[in-house]
């Protein structure tokens, strides 16, 4: 199985800061990484796919790079309804791995 | 605009058999277009995929959980299920079912809004 590890696991934050996500992958996936943000009772939510392609809808204060095994999901500008928490998943093998998930929270 | 509803029991006992149902509207199963996942949620932890069928039945699941599970379709209605057979208090959880949005890029981009289910006597 490849495994995804995100740091850090939890992050505070003050609205319209820049915040940065990191996911390291146990082994190169390419490009084969997508990012996803849940709020608490709440279905994820996509928001990048690809490592750096934006979803429909999503705004673009998000946005995804990196590729191999190291990739990053930055917030440019934080909104009061961007704290949740968010997670990395890889869709290069089939176990399709989730990272660990990082808390963003209200500093 | 798609959208995916669980439906089945919220507790089932040690040993037995896990079944749910994820009713789509919206789309189509038989469009041929996509394949349909199911994902799980142990309470307070992370996510981890099940599998997925596509419309002409092939299915796809997690090498870890591959003896124990499957995953069928039901064109007709619109449907697809999962079964997890000898479930323990580990496999509690909130379960989702989704779309996958790109079969070369394997996103999830359409998710029900989960139900849970508890594995205990």
């Amino acid at each position: 199985d490849i495994q995804m590890t995100q740091s850090p696991s939890s992050l505070s934050a003050s609205v319209r800061d820049r915040v940065t996500i990191t996911c390291r992958a146990s082994q190169s996936i390419s490009s084969y990484l997508n990012w996803y943000q849940q709020k608490p009772g709440r279905a994820p939510k996509l928001l990048i796919y690809a490592a750096s392609s934006l979803q429909s809808g999503v705004p673009s204060r998000f946005s995804g790079s990196g590729s191999g095994t190291d990739f990053t999901l930055t917030i440019s500008s934080l909104q009061p309804e961007d704290f949740a928490t968010y997670y990395c998943q890889q869709s290069y093998s089939i176990s399709y791995t989730f990272g660990q998930g990082t808390k963003l929270e209200i500093k | 605009q798609v959208q995916l509803q669980e439906s089945g029991p919220g507790l089932v006992k040690p040993s037995q058999t896990l079944s749910l149902t994820c009713t789509i509207s919206g789309g189509s199963i038989s469009s041929g277009d996509y394949h349909w996942s199911w994902i799980r949620q142990p309470p307070g932890k992370g996510l981890e995929w099940i599998g997925y069928i596509y419309f002409s039945g092939s299915t796809y699941y997690n090498p870890s959980l591959t003896s124990r599970v499957t995953i069928s379709a039901d064109t007709s209605k619109n449907q697809f299920s999962l079964k997890l057979t000898s479930v323990t208090a580990a496999d509690t959880a909130v379960y989702y079912c989704a779309r996958v949005g790109s079969s070369s890029w394997v996103f999830f981009d359409y998710w029900g809004q989960g139900t849970l289910v508890t594995v205990s006597s």
